[in-house]
């Protein structure tokens, strides 16, 4: 059972390049989410998504997209990647939205725009 | 005001010590809550839910006081291996996380 992986782990992405983060659950989950977590911060979420073809920006979305075209799959598109946008990133999911078993993250891709 | 605020730290103990970790929030429609555990920038994981009776599990106890908008989290008998920053988290559709804090036990 993988729960929720993602790719890549690290990446160091020169200013103005673009990528797409990785994201994908087997766990049947509907509800997905991409946070960023700056240091000596929490995290903050970027988008959401609350089942296949539905998504919404979070508190952060300006520089990112996201598409959701099955339950699995959630990728993160980066477009003219800037230094501000050095972070690590989560991906997680949850069955409900309110849930007492909370989220499940992946392990995370750490960025680094130079 | 922040969301969701939590303790500044860190917090330095003694291997034995009891530690209370504090965290307010500021959406009275808030409707789940949690504290998450997060090692050295990993992912966090969840500790535990915290419910309106308080909860324990273990050497950790939660509380949760919706009339002040307040959680806390005690830790008795603090382990090396709990050292970790501690998460506050408060939820109504999606999860809003406080900025965390700090702990290192110490032997």
């Amino acid at each position: 059972n993988a729960g929720v992986t993602q790719t890549p782990k690290f990446r160091i992405l020169k200013i103005g390049q673009s990528m797409t983060l990785q994201c994908t659950q087997d766990m049947n989950h509907n509800y997905m989410y991409w946070y960023r977590q700056d240091p000596g911060m929490g995290l903050k979420l970027i988008y959401y998504s609350v089942g296949a073809g539905i998504t919404d920006k979070g508190e952060v979305p300006n520089g990112y997209n996201v598409s959701r075209s099955t339950t699995e799959d959630f990728p993160l598109r980066l477009e003219l990647a800037a230094p501000s946008q050095t972070s690590v990133y989560f991906c997680a999911s949850s069955y409900r939205s309110i849930s007492s078993y909370g989220y499940t993250f992946g392990s995370g891709t750490r960025l680094t725009v130079v | 005001r922040k969301e969701v605020e939590q303790d500044p730290g860190p917090f330095n103990v003694p291997e034995g010590a009891t530690v209370a970790f504090n965290c307010t929030y500021s959406n009275s429609a808030s409707q789940s809550f949690f504290w998450y555990r997060q090692d050295c920038r990993k992912e966090p994981k969840l500790l535990m839910s915290v419910y309106s009776s308080g909860n324990e599990d273990g050497r950790f106890t939660a509380q949760l006081n919706r009339a002040s908008q307040y959680i806390s989290l005690l830790i008795r008998d603090s382990k090396l291996s709990d050292s970790a920053t501690y998460l506050c988290v408060v939820g109504g559709g999606k999860l809003i996380f406080g900025q965390g804090t700090e702990l290192s036990v110490k032997p």
